[in-house]
């Protein structure tokens, strides 16, 4: 498809388990980004990489949290020994850049993450 | 951090009403997105401003950048049950690659 696509789209794990959570950005986008968002509240941003670094993690709440852009198209987040708390949607997005530095941003459908 | 306040929270309107809705910030922002998210999907771009008094509009659809750079405003004119959703006001910040979300406005469109 032309979008950015989340995988897997719903996941039910139970607290201390690890998961991963992958992005697949639109073609050609160099810039990706991870937002989380819990129920009645907007997205809350993550990380964000350009091409294969990381170039703001000052979204991620602790070491648990880490994502990965080996080869600067798909992206992973990972997150270890889980927690109730953690259970939300996890937004992707990607963008190439444009007027401003700022590119418009193309979310994918998210991943809800439910922790149990 | 940055944060946006956005009001109202909800809106419940006749079809063929027109809305409003706003958002405010403590800190100034150099640009102002407006975003729809409907239930399941992720946030989808409906306007973007740039500069502080810009007014645009995308058909029905007409926001504001405030003088003050403050605040912007999302008009919505002649409603439709497809406006239903909800509406977030975002605005870039920290590196300026992120983004900051408001807390969103939930509309309902009566039939």
């Amino acid at each position: 498809g032309a979008g950015v696509s989340q995988t897997p789209s719903n996941k039910v794990t139970e607290k201390g388990k690890y998961v991963e959570l992958r992005c697949d950005p639109i073609s050609g986008h160099t810039a990706l980004y991870w937002y989380r968002q819990s129920l009645g509240q907007g997205p809350e941003f993550l990380i964000y990489f350009q091409g294969t670094g990381a170039a703001d993690d000052s979204g991620l709440p602790n070491d648990r949290f880490f994502a990965v852009r080996p080869e600067g198209s798909v992206s992973t987040l990972k997150i270890q020994r889980t927690e109730r708390g953690d259970s939300a949607v996890y937004l992707c997005a990607s963008s190439s850049l444009g007027l401003a530095g700022l590119g418009e941003q193309f979310f994918g459908p998210g991943t809800r993450l439910t922790v149990l | 951090g940055q944060q946006l306040n956005q009001s109202p929270q909800s809106m419940f309107i006749q079809e063929g009403e027109d809305v409003s809705m706003n958002c405010t910030s403590s800190s100034i922002f150099n640009t102002w997105l407006w975003y729809k998210q409907d239930p399941g999907e992720g946030p989808v771009l409906l306007i973007a401003l740039y500069k502080a008094g810009e007014l645009t509009s995308n058909g029905r659809l007409t926001a504001q950048f405030g003088i003050t750079r403050k605040d912007s405003f999302l008009n919505i004119s002649a409603s439709i049950p497809s406006d239903v959703g909800i509406y977030f006001c975002a605005g870039p910040s920290g590196s300026a690659r992120q983004l900051t979300f408001g807390s969103g406005t939930q509309l309902t469109v009566l039939p």
